[in-house]
């Protein structure tokens, strides 16, 4: 697609739930990142897909989260037993791999975030 | 370690120049950028900094100084529209190929008329 789409846009759980987010990067983009922003925070890093390699998860919290990239394209984030802290914004971004694209600048491409409100 | 400081939040009046200043500590560096945020929006990329110097790009430019470890974004003729967060950020490569983007807390700019 033209942009980067994620889904939901917004999900209200109970604490103890699981969920599932979705992106959908950018047609072409090899490497796809998940972030979490909490409210008035920064930007979390969590975990970062490129290509056919293994996975850098060094972001991510606990063992509650998961995360798979199917195919090389669509991605899934998995939050198990979610407690109220996992409330926030989940952003997936979509990049080419570096030296390619602009300049080797490698911008990332965000989608609109998921708002995840655990109860 | 890795460390990027903002100053959290700024206020400037339209028409106006705002500095929004930015520095940082990361075990490694290729490149700082620079995001706008609106409110319940997706970040969208305003610039990118590899080498020392000032880029340019319309009403906004960005600089960088590695030596020091600190970068600013200069937004000119401000504008209500620029009433935004705005987030700095560094890519932090230890490896060829991986490049994981560390940001800053971002700074919520407001614009006044």
């Amino acid at each position: 697609g033209a942009g980067v789409s994620q889904s939901p846009s917004n999900k209200v759980t109970e604490k103890g739930k699981d969920v599932e987010l979705r992106c959908d990067p950018i047609s072409g983009h090899t490497a796809l990142y998940w972030y979490r922003q909490s409210l008035g925070q920064g930007l979390e890093f969590l975990i970062y897909f490129q290509g056919n390699s293994a996975p850098d998860k060094s972001g991510l919290p606990s063992d509650r989260f998961s995360a798979e990239r199917t195919g090389g394209s669509v991605s899934t984030l998995t939050i198990q037993r979610t407690q109220q802290e996992d409330s926030a914004v989940y952003l997936c971004a979509s990049s080419f791999l570096m030296g390619q694209g602009y300049s080797g600048a490698n911008v990332l491409t965000f989608g609109a975030g998921s708002r995840l409100t655990v109860l | 370690g890795q460390n990027i400081d903002q100053p959290t939040e700024m206020t400037a009046t339209e028409g106006a120049i705002v500095q929004i200043n930015c520095t940082y500590q990361t075990s490694g560096f290729n490149g700082l950028f620079w995001y706008q945020q609106h409110a319940g929006e997706a970040p969208t990329f305003l610039s990118y900094n590899v080498l020392d110097g000032l880029e340019e790009k319309g009403r906004f430019s960005s600089f960088l100084s590695r030596s020091k470890g600190y970068s600013y974004l200069l937004l000119k003729e401000l504008q209500m529209k620029d009433s935004a967060s705005y987030l700095c950020a560094v890519r932090d490569t230890r490896n060829t190929g991986f490049q994981k983007l560390v940001f800053g807390t971002g700074t919520r700019l407001l614009v006044s008329p």
